[in-house]
């Protein structure tokens, strides 16, 4: 696609659910990240993947998140027992690799506005 | 119009004004700056970067100041339009962390007619 594809847009949950978050990179980008963004923040970095597997999972709050990306192109955004204080937006970027500071630009997806009540 | 980020996090400019935002980055070890641009409901863009090894960038309308000094960042908008109307974030980053992006709480810029 044109540009990072995220899906569901809005998603509002019972508190104690479990939520699926999709998200689905630009076409050739190696590397993606999602972060999460509460109301009137800067977004906050959550997990970084190259490839597959998960090179930096440091900013996952707790056990009860959880990404995966099998085959290297989507991933997905896990959440179990979810609570009210988990109600954010979740924004996925991807890039062509590489360092960040190699001016590899981020491009970000309009992100998964989740409401838990 | 200026403002201090974190301490004025809005700021109103006349169009055709020239805007400045700035922002103070917390971690002396950061090499690479972003600025970014978020309207609403959608995902931060990308604006410009700048590397510590330099002191301005300059853009189409913009231009990026640091100051290493006193870890000072500012975005410089010249002829403000009502298109530029949006929250401006910077974010930071180092060289033993490049993966992560370190975002500041961001600066809503409103252009009035």
């Amino acid at each position: 696609g044109a540009g990072v594809s995220q899906t569901p847009s809005n998603k509002v949950t019972e508190k104690g659910k479990y939520v699926e978050l999709r998200c689905d990179p630009i076409s050739g980008h190696t590397a993606l990240y999602w972060y999460r963004q509460s109301l009137g923040q800067g977004p906050e970095f959550l997990i970084y993947f190259q490839g597959t597997g998960a090179a930096d999972d440091s900013g996952l709050p707790n056990d009860r998140f959880f990404a995966v990306r099998p085959e290297g192109s989507v991933s997905t955004l896990k959440i179990q027992r979810t609570e009210r204080g988990d109600s954010a937006v979740y924004l996925c970027a991807s890039s062509l690799g590489g360092s960040i500071t190699s001016g590899n630009t981020i491009y970000f997806g309009e992100g998964s506005w989740l409401t838990v009540v | 119009g200026e403002s201090v980020g974190l301490h004025l996090p809005t700021l109103s400019v006349q169009e055709g004004d020239n805007s400045i935002i700035n922002c103070a980055y917390s971690n002396s070890a950061s090499d690479y700056f972003i600025w970014y641009k978020q309207e609403s409901g959608k995902g931060p863009q990308f604006i410009i970067d700048i590397r510590s090894n330099m002191d301005k960038r300059q853009g189409q309308r913009v231009t990026v100041l640091l100051n290493k000094t006193v870890k000072h960042l500012s975005l410089q908008i010249a002829a403000t339009q009502p298109g530029d109307s949006a929250v401006y974030f910077c974010a930071e980053t180092f060289s033993g962390s490049a993966r992560q992006l370190t975002f500041g709480s961001g600066t809503q810029l409103t252009v009035l007619p």
